[in-house]
């Protein structure tokens, strides 16, 4: 199975700055990496497919980037609604594997 | 618009079978793979396996494999997950997510059922 690892675990952050997760695969997995938002108690929602496309009605202040095993989730500017965790998943293979998340919290 | 709705929570003994359904609207329910994905209270996201809509085939994580059946009926555009031999682990919010993508992005998600096992 491919491993996903995010990094950090959870952050702090205020409203307006620049925050950047990441997440390393155990293997190559270009361009099968998503990104996906959960809120306490909701499904997650897709934000990226493909490594860096931007899901259809997401705001642009979310960006995907990365290949092979490495990639970056960035949320350019911080918005009071973007305070969630934040979860990798490879569509490369089967299993389908998740990251651990990544909880964004308010500083 | 596109809307997956699950069926509603459910308590059940150890040892016991659950079914959840994931009523599919708004597009072509045979186009896109179905998965399921599980979330244990206070925990991260666990893929189960997939079905497709219009074969029947399916692909189930290793770790349910014998435990887990995933059926749809096309008549109804509903897709079923069925997993037994509950135990307490298996207590979590189980959801449908459709593959929507080309790359294997789950675009749109059920709104998740809560599975209890307990004695």
């Amino acid at each position: 199975d491919i491993q996903l690892t995010q990094s950090p675990s959870s952050l702090s952050a205020s409203v307006g700055d620049r925050v950047t997760i990441t997440c390393r695969a155990s293997q190559s997995i270009s361009p099968y990496l998503n990104w996906f938002q959960q809120k306490p108690g909701k499904a997650p929602k897709l934000l990226i497919y493909a490594a860096s496309s931007l899901q259809v009605g997401v705001p642009s202040r979310f960006s995907g980037s990365g290949s092979g095993t490495d990639f970056t989730l960035t949320i350019s500017s911080l918005q009071p609604e973007d305070f969630a965790t934040y979860y990798c998943q490879q569509s490369y293979s089967t299993p389908r594997t998740f990251g651990q998340g990544t909880k964004v919290e308010i500083k | 618009q596109v809307q997956l709705v699950q069926s509603g929570a459910e308590v059940k003994m150890p040892g016991a079978s659950v079914k959840i359904s994931c009523k599919a609207s708004g597009y072509t329910f045979s186009g896109y793979h179905m998965n399921w994905v599980r979330q244990a209270p206070g925990q991260g996201l666990e893929w189960l396996g997939w079905i497709n809509p219009n074969s029947g085939a399916t692909n189930y994580a290793q770790k349910f494999q014998g435990r887990v059946t995933m059926t749809r009926d096309t008549s109804i555009n509903a897709a079923y997950m069925e997993l037994s031999r509950l135990t307490s682990d298996d207590s979590a919010v189980y959801y449908c997510a459709r593959d929507g993508t080309p790359t294997g992005g789950l675009d749109y998600w059920g709104q998740g059922t809560l599975v209890t096992v307990s004695s």
